[in-house]
């Protein structure tokens, strides 16, 4: 199946900072990616539908300020999660679909935060 | 939109057995159903998928069965062996509309050795 990349793996950072996740489809392009949050032992969580060139769409009840999304190529999306707090500490997961082949869905490794 | 729902939330069988998840769906535009697996602390991973033309789908051990009717689709994994052992989610989405993938709960399933 096709590649999706994310990075970091995992991150640790003090509580107001500032923390980038990227999102990378290797060998497709992926006009939409899909960014989602997960709690330990439960389903995912949509957050955001990022659309390539244009401004992300967000589920009802995510901060769009809080958690920035830029999709800026067809390859690559990034989430910013701004002045991280504790709360915000999640496993984050990006998604992109192959929108012009197969159109399946493809998940990436996942990013587990942790906000001191 | 679309409902999807999924059962059991726990599945335990003896390596060897075989062992079923099930899931319905609510929305009759859905025609693409796909099934992940995924690993503790890593991303989903696509495992097999079946589309809506299509009444089953068979990959080895594991296989997929769709009922539109009765919207429901179900995993079958026969011959677990522990490897199998992981948390398993079900999707449902219509093709060409760019809509989102709709998930189940989830399914932890444990083969015991």
């Amino acid at each position: 199946g096709a590649v999706v990349s994310q990075h970091p793996s995992r991150v640790i950072c003090k509580s107001g900072t500032s923390v980038k996740i990227e999102c990378r489809s290797l060998d497709f392009q992926a006009t939409t990616m899909f960014w989602y949050r997960q709690f330990p032992k439960q389903s995912l969580m949509l957050m955001a539908t990022s659309n390539e060139g244009s401004k992300a769409t967000y589920e009802q009840g995510v901060e769009k300020d809080k958690f920035l999304i830029n999709h800026a190529s067809l390859t690559l999306s990034t989430l910013t999660v701004t002045s991280a707090h504790p709360e915000d500490s999640s496993f984050y997961i990006c998604s992109a679909r192959d929108q012009e082949g197969t159109e399946k869905l493809f998940f990436g490794s996942g990013t587990q935060l942790s906000v001191l | 939109g679309e409902n999807v729902e999924q059962h059991p939330s726990t599945l335990s069988v003896q390596e060897g057995d075989s062992a079923v998840i099930k899931c319905t769906y609510s929305d009759s535009a859905s025609n693409y159903f796909p099934w992940y697996k995924q690993e503790l602390g890593k991303g989903p991973q696509l495992i097999i998928d079946i589309r809506s033309n299509v009444g089953e789908k068979k990959d080895q051990r594991i296989a997929v069965t769709l009922n539109k009717t009765a919207k429901h689709f179900s995993l079958h994994i026969t011959e677990t062996q522990p490897e199998d052992s992981a948390v398993y989610f079900c999707a449902a989405t219509p093709l060409n509309t760019g809509n989102q993938f709709y998930f189940g709960t989830g399914t932890s399933l444990t083969v015991i050795p």
